[in-house]
């Protein structure tokens, strides 16, 4: 079955930029879709198609997604950004759904 | 978009069945597909099973001989049936509604609802 590995945690300042992957065997051949979960909240569809963002959420989210990586870029953080992430991809073949492991963010 | 609740029991026995209900408010069944993803203690997404307006399902390979995910008649919520639970099975579970189109992803999510598997 399919992998999505991303990084446990990622660190950043207030203010700078944020970057999390999500590896993938040929990943940029495949939609690549990113959710963000708050504590004691329900996940929330942040990115989608690679790029593309739901209405509501800031430009400041980006998403791009080539040969093995997917990536997840969060521009200016601050404080309310701190969650968990979690990347997501449906096999093409088996039309089965696949999580990454998530990757918390945490804002110093 | 619609919006979502999780119900059913909070509590249940080793070996017993799991069984919980997703209402859906602000559209019907009918024009939907539907999801089940689940969340253990401090860890992270796995999906479940989905299943298309049409009728079509899937399921997560671990899981398959073990899950059943119907529509009720009612056109107003589906279910999910988990048999032969362990404590591996605590979780929160999360009813979705699927957007399946040249990929599939999640676009509406319950609040949650936590299930814990003891005697």
């Amino acid at each position: 079955s399919y992998v999505l590995t991303q990084p446990p945690s990622v660190s950043v300042a207030p203010g700078k930029t944020a970057r999390i992957s999500c590896e993938g065997d040929s990943i940029g051949t495949k939609n690549v879709h990113w959710y963000q979960q708050k504590p004691g909240q329900a996940p929330l569809l942040v990115m989608y198609y690679d790029k593309d963002r739901p209405s509501g959420i800031p430009e400041r989210l980006s998403g791009s997604n080539s040969g093995n990586t997917a990536t997840l870029t969060i521009s200016r953080v601050d404080a309310g950004d701190e969650a968990d992430y979690y990347c997501q991809v449906s096999d093409t073949t088996t039309d089965h759904v696949v999580f990454g492991g998530g990757t918390t963010l945490t804002v110093l | 978009q619609v919006q979502l609740q999780e119900s059913g029991p909070g509590l249940v026995k080793p070996s017993e069945t799991l069984s919980l209900t997703c209402t859906v408010s602000g559209g019907s069944t009918d024009f939907f597909n539907w999801s089940w993803i689940r969340q253990p203690p401090g860890k992270g997404l796995e999906w479940i099973a989905y299943m298309f307006y049409s009728g079509t399902t899937n399921y997560n390979p671990s899981l398959r001989s073990r899950v059943t995910i119907s529509l009720d008649t009612s056109r107003t919520q589906f279910s999910l049936r988990l048999t032969s639970v362990t404590a591996a099975d605590t979780a929160t579970y999360y009813c979705a509604s699927l957007y399946a189109g040249n990929s599939f992803y999640f676009d509406s999510w319950g609040p949650g609802a936590l299930v814990t598997v003891s005697s």
